[in-house]
């Protein structure tokens, strides 16, 4: 079963907006992270942010992490149409347990 | 480096047929695992493997087989293919950091 969970399922904005996307979960993890998926092709690493960290930036990309409420969110800022693609949280609870994904969100940025 | 290599990238079966989806890579990594992507669910881990010689199962391992005789390789094997097993397949390795790579898929079609 999915661990992580991601809303909204789809989202369209105009290229320039900002993005925002939410992620949670439901068991403790030991990290989380962001992939991309475009259209037919296989999934990008985007970012990774550990347990004990609250915020990571990485160019146009902010992510947070609230533990608390064991949910993260994926900020794209100033986007862009090659933004358009499908963007999935991902968990894993230690060590080499198996990373598992949520469904994702497809977003798509109209130029 | 070429990365996590898959092949084929599409394949057609009739019902209880069997094949082997390669899987490669050449970036050292202990860690290698098989998803499976269907519409509106995600990617659902079937088999993973911590090191050659040790495998494990996944998600949705039923239907499937795997082995891991050497670093770089990790076949999966569906024995006997039903309509059910009709998805996108992905391998992927992964960093000791937790960072997966993953290859481009394979489109199987189970008639």
């Amino acid at each position: 079963s999915q661990q992580g969970e991601e809303d909204p399922q789809a989202l369209s904005i105009q290229e320039g907006e900002n993005a925002t996307m939410n992620c949670s979960y439901k068991t403790s993890i030991n990290n989380l992270q962001w992939y991309r998926q475009n259209s037919g092709r296989g999934l990008v690493h985007l970012i990774l942010i550990r347990s004990n960290e609250r915020e990571k930036h990485s160019g146009r990309l902010r992510v947070t992490l609230d533990t608390s409420k064991k949910s993260s969110s994926l900020l794209i800022t100033a986007s862009r149409a090659a933004d358009t693609a499908s963007y999935f949280c991902a968990t894993d609870a230690a060590g080499n347990t198996p990373l598992v994904f949520g469904k994702g969100t497809r977003l798509s940025v109209i130029a | 480096n070429a990365g996590v290599t898959q092949t084929p990238k599409f394949q057609v079966l009739k019902t209880g047929q069997s094949m082997t989806l390669q899987c490669a890579q050449d970036m050292n990594h202990e860690y290698m695992s098989w998803y499976r992507q269907d519409p509106g669910m995600g990617l659902r881990l079937i088999h993973y493997s911590v090191g050659a010689g040790i495998t494990d199962q996944g998600e949705v391992p039923n239907g499937y087989n795997v082995s891991r005789s050497t670093t770089e390789d990790f076949p999966l094997r569906l024995l006997s293919a039903a309509p059910s097993q009709t998805s996108v397949y992905f391998c992927a390795s992964r960093t000791t950091t937790g960072k997966l790579f993953f290859g481009s898929g394979t489109q199987l079609s189970v008639l």
